[in-house]
């Protein structure tokens, strides 16, 4: 009965590959995000998404697509993957935009 | 813009002593105020919230906060700290704009 779960947990992989981060939430909720911390903790929100729609976008290299195929999904995917990217991913929900927001466990990235 | 400033980065405290973790936001417009918590090696978990009405908001693990308008704060305190409170510990703001921001967190040590 998870919330919000993202797979996969660990990924591991090789600059200059693609790779993609699954979400998908049970709650119901129609904003999904997809944020970036750092490993000083810092987080930054890259991507908001309302019905399917994007709404947020922050400045993020277009490397990084997000798709949405419904409103209980919302994936990341990543082209040409570089050292900076390495990072934990994290996957949020809300109802509406200024609703709490529901995280998921987090994607931990790491490109050697 | 908003920003939310979270003044200090790491707070150490004995257990059973008291714990005030400082966040300051600006913003000239209506705002919901949150503040989650961080577990290792985990995602976010919401303690509190502000939307409206008493200032002075409840969560969970004994945690309070107070809304205050005047000085645009929303400090989080907790009357004595558990080892278990040891966390990184993130404010955040919602403001019309439709958006989320974060506070740099703050790393919480209770020392037993």
């Amino acid at each position: 009965d998870t919330a919000v779960s993202q797979t996969p947990k660990y990924l591991v992989t090789q600059m200059g590959n693609d790779k993609s981060i699954k979400c998908e939430q049970n709650l119901g909720h129609d904003t999904m995000y997809w944020y970036k911390q750092d490993s000083k903790k810092f987080l930054k929100i890259m991507f908001s998404y309302n019905n399917k729609e994007l709404i947020i976008n922050e400045t993020v290299p277009n490397r990084f697509s997000p798709k949405s195929p419904d409103k209980a999904h919302l994936n990341l995917h990543i082209n040409s993957l570089e050292l900076g990217d390495s990072a934990v991913y994290f996957c949020a929900s809300s109802l509406g935009g200024g609703g709490e927001q529901y995280f998921g466990p987090g994607t931990r990235l790491t490109v050697t | 813009a908003q920003s939310v400033t979270q003044l200090d980065s790491q707070v150490p405290v004995f257990e059973e002593a008291p714990v005030e973790l400082r966040c300051n936001y600006s913003s000239s417009v209506s705002v919901y105020l949150f503040w989650y918590v961080q577990y290792p090696n985990q995602g976010l978990q919401l303690l509190l919230k502000y939307l409206s009405g008493s200032t002075l908001v409840k969560g969970i693990n004994g945690f309070e906060a107070e809304f205050n308008k005047s000085q645009t704060s929303f400090h989080l305190r907790k009357p004595s700290g558990h080892n278990s409170d040891t966390a990184e510990y993130f404010c955040a703001v919602w403001s019309t704009g439709n958006q989320f921001y974060f506070g740099t967190g703050t790393s919480l040590t209770v020392i037993p």
